[in-house]
């Protein structure tokens, strides 16, 4: 069975510009939930998608933003980056949803603003 | 407002002795954590959770207790090996989102 897939795994972009990060669940999981990894923060909570719906979403601007498709492939998109969205970005997926289940994550996307 | 800490950000330990991973929370509505380890350029790897209703669960070398009165968990390791050297992350289940601690970054010595 494979694991949650996320592309690409490294990113280098400008200031203002925008990014779109990919997420592949684990077959059968329809939960999607994203995550930004950094030194100082730890691990936050972006949002968290379910059937094509956003159910929940973290204290990120408006910036950050996300989407579901009917395969349940998920994808994040950032806008007018700036250099404090440097991070590791993890995708997870679970069954239902993280209610009393683990989540399964990715390897990440390292993305680095410049 | 960080509502899980682990306030050690490292840990020694020699191999084949225990180590203990220290972890408290503040938000009395969280019924269900987790411990993930993390190596570097990786994604977090599921260890072992724990539901509010227990206060203890094993796995292997794996123990995880609760005291919910304290509002603290910690994850036991026996014995440990070198391979266990890693980041640890506790996390609690708010029923949509995972609330992580800092890590617990973990070295465990021939």
């Amino acid at each position: 069975k494979a694991g949650v897939t996320q592309t690409p795994r490294y990113l280098i972009k400008t200031r203002g510009q925008q990014v779109t990060l990919s997420c592949s669940p684990i077959s059968g999981h329809r939960s999607v939930s994203w995550y930004q990894q950094t030194p100082g923060q730890g691990l936050q909570f972006l949002f968290e998608y379910f059937s094509e719906t956003q159910r929940n979403k973290g204290n990120f601007p408006g910036r950050f933003s996300g989407r579901q498709f009917s395969n349940s492939r998920s994808e994040m998109n950032v806008s007018t980056l700036e250099l404090g969205d440097s991070a590791l970005y993890l995708c997870a997926s679970s069954l239902v949803g993280q209610l009393r289940t683990e989540a399964f994550f990715g390897q990440g996307t390292r993305l680095t603003v410049v | 407002d960080q509502q899980v800490k682990q306030n050690s950000p490292s840990l020694s330990v020699q191999e084949g002795r225990i180590s203990i991973l220290n972890c408290d929370y503040t938000n009395s509505m969280f019924d269900y954590f987790l411990w993930y380890k993390k190596y570097p350029a990786e994604g977090p790897t599921f260890l072992i959770s724990i539901s509010s209703i227990k206060d203890k669960n094993e796995d292997g070398r794996f123990t995880v207790f609760l005291n919910k009165s304290a509002k603290h968990l910690s994850l036991h390791i026996v014995p440990s090996q070198p391979g266990d050297s890693a980041v640890y992350f506790c996390a609690a289940n708010s029923g949509y989102a995972l609330n992580f601690g800092k890590g617990t970054s973990l070295l465990v010595t021939p």
